[in-house]
């Protein structure tokens, strides 16, 4: 398969828990995204990255939330004293600048709950 | 920042009747909007994008519209079929001129094609 990938898909946690989630974008892609979603609504934009540098991240994003792209390809989310509120499924994205430059292919996504 | 609302909420159609889902966008500044289709439990999948420099797209049953003044795109899908049942999100971002593409979804729209 050389879609985007995620793991784990599920993840259970206690709360005050940290948690990191990984994802493998599309291995020509180079810019990598981050989006929220809860039941019920569209994914909210979290963070993303070109190449290893992250250009831009949400106001979403507390100062429990951390994104990596140490070497350009994989990207890990971790989340530090989870939150009950932090539920939701993580979706990573990738796309590429050149050719079309536009479309972001999304992977499967983490789905995260908090106890 | 961009503002994207969604209607309807849920749509019931009867298979072979067209569906039209329409979403209004806040930022002038926006020039891509793209369409995910979502069945449940899965990834987000790009079924059709516009670009603000054209008004019309069409791909076998799917087009969308815009309208750059009134600041609102619209998804049609004719011929509707029990496949089609899915909830769909419109997306409006500033694509590569700035934002880096990353993408404010509308609430979702929960198209049901009843037999």
């Amino acid at each position: 398969d050389t879609g985007v990938s995620q793991d784990p898909r599920h993840k259970i946690t206690k709360r005050g828990q940290n948690v990191t989630f990984r994802c493998d974008p599309i291995s020509e892609h180079n810019r990598l995204y981050w989006y929220r979603q809860t039941l019920g609504q569209g994914p909210e934009f979290l963070t993303y990255f070109q190449n290893e540098a992250q250009l831009e991240k949400s106001r979403l994003l507390s100062d429990r939330f951390s994104a990596e792209r140490p070497k350009g390809s994989f990207s890990t989310l971790e989340i530090q004293r989870t939150e009950q509120g932090d539920s939701a499924m993580y979706l990573c994205a990738s796309s590429s600048t050149s050719g079309r430059g536009y479309e972001q292919f999304f992977g499967p996504g983490t789905r995260l709950t908090v106890l | 920042g961009e503002n994207v609302e969604q209607h309807p909420s849920t749509l019931s159609v009867q298979e072979g009747d067209s569906a039209v889902i329409k979403c209004t966008y806040s930022d002038s500044a926006s020039n891509y909007f793209p369409w995910y289709k979502q069945e449940l439990g899965k990834r987000p999948q790009l079924i059709i994008d516009i670009r603000s420099n054209v008004g019309e797209k069409k791909d076998q049953r799917i087009a969308v519209t815009l309208n750059k003044t009134a600041k609102h795109f619209s998804l049609h899908i004719t011929e509707t079929q029990p496949e089609d049942s899915a909830v769909y999100f419109c997306a409006a971002s500033k694509g590569l001129t700035g934002g880096g593409n990353k993408l404010t979804f509308g609430t979702g729209t929960q198209l049901k094609v009843e037999l």
